[in-house]
């Protein structure tokens, strides 16, 4: 089938560490986001791609990495310097930048 | 500072009951306007509308868009616990390299 696929599900970190969220695609969707969806706030930007080896900064990529080496998959690295790490993290993707974006089911990390 | 605003914020309604979903944008270079239904995790993709004062109609949910008051609803006629959710509304750029989502609008249909 296809779809986005996001991993783990639920993530435990300890302050200090580093640690990836996965998503994979086989839309063959050339664009890839990744949101983050705090309580009473809407998605926010972390960094988005709209093709292999290229991606941008979005409204809050402080603390966070990320890579696009194949078309299928754009992880995200969540370092020791995000400062509030604990969130709702969603990957989306679309077939170009702007239009309608699929989600994944989320990851929700915790900072134990 | 591009942004949108959905008002209510919360909604309790009765089954039976036809709500209205209101969603305001300040968006740079509008493109389009995306309702988004999520309900436990991923958000689901309900339209998207680009040009003014046409109608989009999925069932019982409708949608329209008002460029000149920047602003779009969604209507949802004789609800259904189903439609339980938060319905989240986002402006696409033209040009731009995002989404810009409002904070969402809680509804819970009581049965």
């Amino acid at each position: 089938d296809g779809g986005i696929t996001q991993s783990p599900k639920y993530l435990f970190r300890k302050e200090g560490q580093n640690v990836t969220l996965s998503c994979e695609q086989n839309l063959n969707h050339d664009a890839m986001y990744w949101y983050r969806q705090d309580p009473g706030q809407g998605l926010r930007l972390i960094y988005y791609s709209q093709i292999v080896n290229d991606f941008q900064k979005g409204d809050i990529a402080e603390g966070y990495s990320v890579s696009r080496e194949k078309k299928e998959s754009f992880p995200l690295t969540v370092t020791s310097a995000q400062k509030n790490p604990t969130a709702f993290y969603l990957c989306a993707s679309s077939w170009k930048l702007n239009t309608e974006a699929f989600f994944g089911q989320g990851t929700r990390l915790t900072v134990v | 500072e591009d942004k949108v605003v959905q008002s209510p914020l919360s909604l309790v309604v009765h089954e039976g009951d036809t709500v209205t979903l209101n969603c305001s944008y300040e968006v740079t270079n509008f493109r389009s306007l995306l309702w988004y239904k999520q309900e436990k995790k991923a958000p689901t993709f309900l339209f998207m509308l680009t040009s003014s004062g046409i109608e989009k109609k999925s069932g019982r949910l409708s949608s329209i868009l008002d460029k000149k008051e920047l602003s779009s609803i969604l209507n949802i006629t004789a609800t259904q616990t189903g439609d339980s959710a938060i319905y989240l509304c986002a402006g696409g750029m033209e040009y731009g390299n995002k989404l810009v989502f409002g904070a969402g609008t809680i509804l819970r249909v009581k049965s």
